[in-house]
């Protein structure tokens, strides 16, 4: 079960910006660092930000991510059709021992 | 090119057994842990357990769903992990995905962040 909280969905218009919320605790993100990932239907899940606001080489700077307290915001710039996807988040749980997921935002580019 | 590739998904009765497999290739096997994290059918990520690397003694850590059921191995010599599936439930049912978390911190902890995945293999549990 996910103990990260995030919105169920988001929209927004082609160019314009979203961000995309997940919420833990002092436990998870709190304590740890907090990755996103994005995901097509039938693919694996990609990363897109690492370390709280990091992106791996070849992801693009409209994809860009920060960590305050216990929350975390992803944030997508500049949006186009082919953002659309499901987007996780996930950090590590010092209590429970185990890494944990958000349940998923589905983005959708109107 | 790093690459991991899973293999061993299949439809199972529940109670039963399966032993999936990752193939790794293109990194020093023993420098990473690698994990698997499962995805049941229209449903979000799982994190299933990992295998620590050569530096961490190869130790292992399980998500509380599965710990007593699934065990985690690996044979160096092949370069393969192994994710060992007892006592199967209709609710283990997902694509499993074997994956790298490649980050870490400058004390050499893990970063928990997935870089490399595999394609993922589906298993059904289901009579």
């Amino acid at each position: 079960q996910s103990v990260l909280t995030q919105p169920p969905s988001v929209s927004a218009a082609p160019g314009q910006r979203v961000t995309i919320s997940c919420s833990g605790s002092r436990s998870d993100i709190g304590n740890n660092y907090v990755s996103w990932y994005q995901q097509f239907p039938g693919t694996a899940p990609k990363l897109l930000i690492y370390d709280n606001n990091k992106r791996p080489s070849g992801i693009p700077d409209r994809f860009s991510a920060s960590k305050s307290g216990t929350s975390a915001t992803l944030g997508i710039a500049g949006l186009q059709t082919g953002d659309e996807a499901v987007f996780y988040c996930g950090t590590w749980d010092d209590s429970l021992g185990v890494v944990v997921f958000g349940v998923g935002t589905q983005l959708t580019v109107l | 090119e790093v690459h991991l590739e899973e293999s061993g998904g299949g439809l199972v009765g529940p109670g039963g057994s399966l032993r999936l497999s990752c193939a790794a290739s293109g990194f020093t096997f023993n420098d990473h842990y690698l994990d698997w994290v499962r995805q049941a059918p229209g449903r979000g990520l799982e994190w299933v357990g990992r295998s620590r690397n050569k530096g961490k003694g190869y130790t292992t850590s399980y998500a509380a769903s599965v710990k007593g059921r699934f065990s985690i191995s690996r044979d160096a010599s092949w370069n393969l992990l192994y994710l060992q599936m007892d006592s199967l439930r209709t609710e283990d049912t997902a694509v499993y995905f074997c994956t790298r978390p490649s980050y870490f911190d400058s004390h050499g902890n893990s970063l928990d962040a997935y870089d490399v995945w595999g394609r993922g293999t589906m298993v059904t549990v289901s009579s």
